[in-house]
């Protein structure tokens, strides 16, 4: 079946530093994937939506220089949190789908981001 | 704009009793419809969906739900639930041209006692 490999699970970093999220299809390509966010006991908000070979689209109200998308293969898409504060700690989850429709939508197993 | 509302908070059941979480979808078109699972700290797991064709899904764990487009009903079931059933549950809708973009409910959060 489709899987999304997303690393790291976990990373703590200082204020002001930039942190990079990788969201792999292991064996699909994927030419569209989607980053989501999670706060505690509460449910996913879509961020952005990452083409391959193309620019991300960010939902309403998320700052694209902050969290900037790199799609740079069909199996690859990156989130990367530039300048982080305490307010970007959270659960970002990534997701893709092969064409086929019978696959559905499978996600990868999250990255818990700590800024201190 | 598509919206989905799952009422219950928190259930909590008895092992081996059954189980159904509602799930409310509001979209203006013919819907896709998922139900994910997610244990603390983890990814979401897709437990079914439905695209079209019969309404009533099964999907993974003895899980089924039944799509009812008159009551914009999508309600997860399962006869006799498992301790390891205790997790988080969405509901999500998606667009039929660009289903991974989609719009998740609140969650409900499933308790087994023993």
């Amino acid at each position: 079946g489709a899987v999304v490999s997303q690393h790291p699970s976990w990373v703590i970093c200082k204020s002001g530093t930039s942190v990079k999220i990788e969201c792999r299809s292991l064996d699909f390509q994927a030419t569209t994937m989607f980053w989501y966010r999670q706060f505690p006991k509460q449910s996913l908000m879509l961020m952005a939506t990452s083409n391959e070979g193309s620019k991300a689209t960010y939902e309403q109200g998320v700052e694209k220089d902050k969290f900037l998308i790199n799609h740079a293969s069909l199996t690859l898409s990156t989130l990367t949190v530039t300048s982080a504060h305490p307010e970007d700690s959270s659960f970002y989850i990534c997701s893709a789908t092969p064409t086929q429709e019978g696959y559905g939508y499978t996600f990868g197993s999250g990255t818990r981001l700590t800024v201190v | 704009a598509q919206s989905v509302t799952q009422p219950d908070i928190h259930i909590t059941v008895s092992e081996g009793a059954s189980l159904e979480l509602r799930c409310n979808y509001s979209y203006g078109a013919t819907p896709y419809l998922f139900w994910y699972v997610q244990s603390p700290g983890q990814g979401l797991q897709l437990l079914l969906k439905y695209f079209s064709g019969d309404t009533l899904v099964q999907g993974i764990k003895g899980f089924e739900a039944e799509f009812k487009r008159s009551q914009s009903s999508f309600n997860l079931r399962k006869p006799s639930v498992h301790w390891s059933d205790a997790a988080e549950y969405f509901c999500a809708v998606g667009a039929r041209a660009n289903a991974g973009k989609s719009t998740f409910g609140d969650g409900t959060t499933l308790t087994v006692k023993p």
